[in-house]
């Protein structure tokens, strides 16, 4: 069974606007850790955001942000002002903490493009 | 501080051929994964270094194998190339093993991948 799910395998963002790029995950466990990556065409991970299992408040990091629901198992990723630089793909991750399953496991992604 | 390096950052090999990859962690990151990245299959993940033990395996055949030395810097093999084996291989470094709690110092920074072509 999958353990991330991105059902947007491309959205369209006018520049300056919001976007909200969907992610849920299935887990047993009650530790874990989500992420968000972008990579542009360049093709280097770049980590914009994490959000623990146990963690209260929704995680921020400037333009980014991480809209947690977790009785949804849900962590979608708001970008707020969008910049044309934004264009890229972007990958939800999850960490789970025990057994065998402690890398991380990505979604299939979201092709993000910020038009003018 | 320096991010997490990759050498070669371009490859072409043919089939059958041996490669061998390297990677150069963060300063004071001691843990490496390494993770396969291909249109089809998405990103995987191949294995991870912690003081220089494997601690995690990923669903790959034994031609695929990785060491970690003493100063954190990791190297994988691959040998008898297939053409399958065409990727982005990406390298991530965190400054904790797995083993421990999901916290943010269990992030992992990833290099600039190297892409291999094996023809």
């Amino acid at each position: 069974a999958q353990k991330i799910t991105q059902t947007q395998p491309g959205m369209f963002v006018q520049e300056k606007e919001a976007v909200t790029l969907d992610c849920t995950y299935d887990t047993s466990d009650q530790s874990y850790g989500l992420f968000w990556y972008k990579q542009p065409s360049s093709g280097e991970m770049i980590f914009l955001i994490y959000q623990g299992s146990y963690d209260e408040q929704n995680a921020t990091e400037g333009r980014y942000s991480l809209n947690f629901q977790k009785a949804r198992k849900s962590a979608n990723l708001v970008i707020s002002a969008s910049q044309l630089g934004d264009s890229a793909m972007y990958f939800c991750a999850m960490r789970e903490r025990s057994g065998s399953a402690r890398q991380l496991t990505f979604g299939s992604g979201t092709q993000l493009t910020v038009l003018p | 501080k320096a991010g997490v390096t990759q050498t070669p950052r371009y490859l072409i090999k043919t089939r059958g051929q041996q490669v061998t990859l390297s990677c150069s962690p963060i300063s004071g990151h001691r843990s490496v994964s390494w993770y396969q990245q291909t249109p089809g299959q998405g990103l995987q993940f191949l294995f991870e270094y912690f003081s220089e033990t494997q601690r995690n395996k990923g669903n790959f055949p034994g031609r695929f194998s990785g060491r970690q030395f003493s100063n954190s810097r990791s190297e994988m093999n691959v040998s008898t190339l297939e053409l399958g084996d065409s990727a982005l291989y990406l390298c991530a470094s965190s400054l904790r093993g797995t083993s421990g709690g999901s916290s943010s110092t269990d992030t992992q920074y990833f290099g600039p991948g190297t892409r291999l072509t094996v023809l």
